[in-house]
C-alpha cells in the first residue's frame, strides 16, 4: 500500500517564477492538507481540500492556491515566488472520519527560491 | 490565537539516559494533542494522540502524558535510533488544521 507520494522531491526556482507541486494521498484517504516547513521550524498549515473544495485556509497570501482532483490527488501552486517561500512543502492525507485524525505525511518537496 | 511551544530546542543524551520533552500549548477548545517524529529529509510520522488531561499513551520507549496546559514525551533508556526531531501539535474543536510547535531535536549518542 503506497503512502503519500509527492513530486518533485527537489525544485529550484528564481524569484517571480511560478511553481506547481503535486501530491497523491494514501489509498483510502479523501482529504489532503498542505503545510509549509521552514528550516528549523514546525510545519505551518496552508490549506485543506476535501471533495475538490478548499475547506480551510491558513494565514497565507493568495499567491498560494490549490486544487483537488476527483481521484483525491492535489496540487499546490505558488505564484510570484519570493525568497521567503524557500521551504519544505509537505502534503498530508487523512480519511474523512471523526475518529481517525492521524495525518499521514509525504516526504515533501524541497523548494529553493534564488 | 492557538500557540504551541516546545522545550528544549535541542537535547543530547547518552544511550540509556532517560529524559523528557515538553510541549506547552494555548488553544481555544482542545480537540486533541498530537506527537509526531520527523527524521531528516522526511515528513513527520504519527506517534500519539491525547484527548484529555490525565491521559497517557505508550509505545516502546516513549510515553506521552497530557495536562490542561502541557504535554510531556518521556523517553526511557533511549537508543541512537530514537534520534529525530519530535513535534507536538494541537487541533481545536471545529477546526481542520493542526498547529505545530517548532520541535525538539533529539540526539542519542552511543
Amino acid at each position: 500500500d503506497a503512502g503519500v507520494t509527492q513530486s518533485p522531491t527537489h525544485l529550484i526556482k528564481t524569484r517571480g517564477q511560478q511553481v506547481t507541486l503535486r501530491c497523491s494521498p494514501k489509498s483510502g484517504h479523501d482529504t489532503v492538507s498542505w503545510y509549509q516547513q521552514a528550516l528549523g521550524q514546525g510545519p505551518q498549515f496552508i490549506f485543506q481540500y476535501y471533495e475538490e473544495e478548499e475547506r480551510q485556509r491558513g494565514n497565507f497570501p493568495d499567491r498560494f492556491s490549490g486544487h483537488q482532483f476527483p481521484n483525491y490527488s492535489s496540487e499546490l501552486n505558488v505564484n510570484a515566488l519570493l525568497l521567503g517561500d524557500s521551504a519544505l512543502y509537505l502534503c498530508a492525507s487523512s480519511p474523512q472520519t471523526r475518529n481517525n485524525e492521524k495525518l499521514f505525511f509525504g516526504s515533501g518537496t524541497q523548494l529553493s527560491v534564488l | 490565537e492557538d500557540q504551541v511551544t516546545q522545550s528544549p530546542e535541542a537535547l543530547r543524551l547518552q544511550e540509556g539516559e532517560s529524559s523528557s520533552l515538553n510541549c506547552s500549548y494555548t488553544v481555544s477548545g482542545l480537540r486533541g494533542l498530537f506527537w509526531y517524529r520527523q527524521d531528516p529529509g522526511k515528513g513527520p510520522e504519527f506517534l500519539f494522540t491525547l484527548y484529555s488531561a490525565g491521559e497517557e499513551k505508550e509505545k516502546e520507549r516513549l510515553k506521552a502524558t497530557l495536562t490542561k496546559k502541557e504535554s510531556f514525551l518521556h523517553i526511557t533508556a533511549p537508543k541512537p535510533e530514537d534520534s529525530a526531531t519530535y513535534l507536538c501539535a494541537v487541533r481545536r474543536n471545529y477546526g481542520q488544521n493542526f498547529v505545530f510547535g517548532p520541535g525538539t531535536r533529539l540526539s542519542v549518542l552511543p
